[in-house]
């Protein structure tokens, strides 16, 4: 059982400049999601994946965050112009097109 | 918009006392509803859930039940240990996606 990878798992960047973060999820798993955790809050939703597709993005998704998901296996989170306060863990989590959820854990991002 | 509030931390106990930590959610319906736990320097991990009211979700020696009349669903256990330290989670299903709480650190001294 290899789980949920994320990498990096930290990042420290200086504000403007872009990052990418990866996600890979559990093999069999269809649905891919990201969440933002910020330092003593619980994760908020960002958006998430079926597949290939897009599903849906909350408005904390700002027009400098992308997600992709290519080829219906790992994803990507791209932050372009980076500002102070999206210093935040990252986490993806994979689901089996249900309402359990596997976490990974987590990429820290610091921008300076 | 459905969301879910917990009791705030840190909740201190002494090994092998009786923990309760509170969660009270409010949803239009009756979503399932979870308890993660993130212990230091790790992730998130499902310790529970329950999908319909008066449903018990039970995992390690930690319960807690679907309760429709007051909108909560409370983790206990009987008896902690050190290794239960962690940061605590309740969390909701709302439209395809987790609504969580902001989450309540245990602490356990022996």
């Amino acid at each position: 059982d290899t789980g949920v990878s994320q990498d990096p798992r930290h990042k420290i960047t200086k504000r403007g400049q872009n990052v990418t973060f990866r996600c890979d999820p559990i093999s069999e798993h269809n649905r891919l999601y990201w969440y933002r955790q910020t330092l003593g809050q619980g994760p908020e939703f960002l958006t998430y994946f079926q597949n290939e597709a897009q599903l849906e993005k909350s408005r904390l998704l700002s027009d400098r965050f992308s997600a992709e998901r290519p080829k219906g296996s790992f994803s990507t989170l791209e932050i372009q112009r980076t500002e102070q306060g999206d210093s935040a863990m990252y986490l993806c989590a994979s689901s089996p097109e249900s309402d359990t959820q596997y976490f990974g854990p987590g990429t820290r991002l610091t921008v300076l | 918009g459905d969301s879910v509030t917990q009791m705030e931390g840190p909740v201190t106990l002494s090994e092998e006392a009786f923990l309760t930590i509170n969660c009270t959610y409010t949803a239009t319906g009756y979503p399932s509803l979870f308890w993660y736990v993130q212990y230091p320097g790790e992730g998130l991990q499902l310790l529970l859930k329950a999908t319909k009211a008066d449903d018990k979700g039970s995992n390690k020696g930690f319960e807690a039940t679907y309760r429709k009349e007051t909108t909560s669903f409370h983790l206990e256990k009987g008896s902690v240990q050190v290794s239960d330290s962690a940061v605590y989670f309740c969390a909701l299903w709302h439209t395809d996606k987790l609504i969580f709480g902001t989450g309540t650190r245990l602490q356990v001294f022996p």
